[in-house]
């Protein structure tokens, strides 16, 4: 059964900083990783999506790895900023499921 | 504008009642999803649908129900029969014909559901 994991569960960083957030599953048959972000009390919205062929995509500031033989997916932030504070939750598509399993999300607060 | 419209923001449920949260989508998608989120916790998979009139129970249906019979529209019954209903729901869909490992998830703003 499909597990994903995010570390940490929350993360306080000054502005300006490169920061790193972790995400690791335990079934490496998967279609694709979805990265997304959550505003409080809102829904989620779609940063970036690995597909299993892929190794990594890059939007803007953020950065999405992926490698799937260890069951890890990193999503790094450049230069963060106040407006980056939120939800990070990563997501895999499991293979044969046609469903996704989140992880829990880390909290992630960027200080003025 | 395309998206996904959750209805209502904010909902009560009195003990012993039914209620139904709306979902529809004008992204023409094939696939719609319920979660459910709790404060400190991933979101769960309560139903999916990935064609009209057809539909499978995610990981935690007991006590609720739903429909598909248009492609926009993908109703969420919160029975009597769920005991513990207070949390979060958010109403996702995606498109299957450009391949699954392309699939997006995009998602609605959600429903608070409290119970009185």
């Amino acid at each position: 059964k499909q597990e994903v994991t995010q570390i940490p569960a929350a993360l306080s960083v000054p502005e300006g900083e490169n920061l790193v957030l972790n995400c690791s599953f335990t079934d490496s048959a998967i279609y694709n990783l979805q990265w997304f972000r959550q505003d409080p009390g809102k829904g989620l919205t779609s940063l970036l999506l690995i597909q299993s062929s892929q190794r990594e995509q890059t939007s803007g500031r953020l950065n999405a790895s992926l490698d799937k033989s260890s069951g890890r997916s990193t999503l790094y932030i450049a230069a963060s900023q106040p407006g980056d504070s939120a939800t990070y939750l990563c997501a895999v598509f499991t293979s044969g499921t046609y469903k996704y399993i989140f992880g829990t999300g880390t909290r992630l607060k960027v200080l003025a | 504008d395309g998206g996904i419209t959750q209805s209502p923001k904010y909902l009560f449920r009195k003990e012993g009642q039914n209620v139904t949260l709306s979902c529809e989508q004008n992204l023409n998608h094939d696939a719609m999803y319920w979660y459910r989120q709790d404060p400190g916790q991933g979101l769960r998979l309560i139903y999916y649908s990935q064609i009209v009139n057809d539909f499978q129970k995610g990981d935690i249906a007991e006590g609720y129900s739903v429909s598909r019979e248009k492609k926009e529209s993908f109703p969420l019954t919160v029975t009597s029969a769920q005991k513990n209903p207070t949390a979060f729901y958010l109403c996702a869909s995606s498109i299957f014909g450009v391949g699954v490992a392309k699939n997006i998830q995009y998602f609605g703003a959600g429903t608070r559901l409290s119970v009185l």
